[in-house]
């Protein structure tokens, strides 16, 4: 069965300092996968996705970035955090052939202070 | 670009049913997913509709009419733990989902 890592779970971290968050997927291949981002109470904002290795879109311009190394593994980062970064971040993946299917990860909390 | 309007709160009493609305604009459309997120939790994958008409997965149903741009997620013999935010989501071609803003279900005792 296909199981999504994401760690950590909660971060804090102060403003100017950098951020790599990561994500890695077991249990399938070439899947699709996504970083989203979520203030409180809020809907799911797409920041990433990624349809191969290498392969990176990017939704929303802002001072995050994201890299896909290796097939599973999908990475968040930042060379500076703003207050404005603080939220839930949370990484998902799909088959490519039902995207509308994602499964998403157990999320990283981030504080930024 | 893509919207998608859904009450922010719905309320409901253990047992009934309850009925969550989602509306769209898209500039393409191939169809709309249902997903449910517990406070504190990811979201998980209810259901996809990418055809018109009613599909149905145990308690719950969802429905799509592209027509009217409009779909809903019918949720029937409500229990405690339905209590959560249910999000629509428009696939609006080949690149990744839209999500709605969520609506926030608190079912009542």
């Amino acid at each position: 069965s296909q199981t999504i890592h994401q760690w950590p779970a909660t971060l804090v971290q102060p403003v100017g300092s950098p951020l790599s968050l990561e994500c890695t997927v077991e249990g399938t291949s070439n899947p699709n996968l996504y970083w989203y981002r979520q203030a409180a109470g809020r809907g799911l904002q797409l920041l990433f996705y990624s349809v191969g290795i290498g392969q990176i879109s990017s939704e929303v311009p802002q001072n995050l970035s994201a890299s896909r190394p290796q097939d599973r593994q999908f990475i968040l980062s930042s060379k500076k955090l703003l207050l404005s970064d603080s939220g839930f971040y949370l990484c998902a993946w799909s088959v490519a052939l039902a995207l509308y299917e994602q499964y998403f990860g157990p999320g990283t909390r981030l504080t930024v202070t | 670009g893509q919207s998608l309007e859904q009450p922010s709160e719905v309320t409901a009493v253990e047992g009934a049913i309850v009925q969550i609305n989602c509306t769209y604009q898209t500039s393409g459309f191939y169809g709309l997913s249902w997903y449910q997120q517990h406070d504190g939790g990811a979201p998980t994958f209810l259901s996809y509709n990418a055809l018109d008409g009613l599909e149905e997965t145990g308690r719950f149903s969802s429905f799509l009419s592209r027509s009217d741009s409009y779909g809903y997620l019918l949720l029937q013999e409500l229990q405690m733990k339905d209590s959560a935010s249910y999000f629509c989501a428009v696939k609006p071609g080949r690149r990744a989902l839209t999500f709605g803003s969520g609506t926030r279900l608190q079912v009542q005792p």
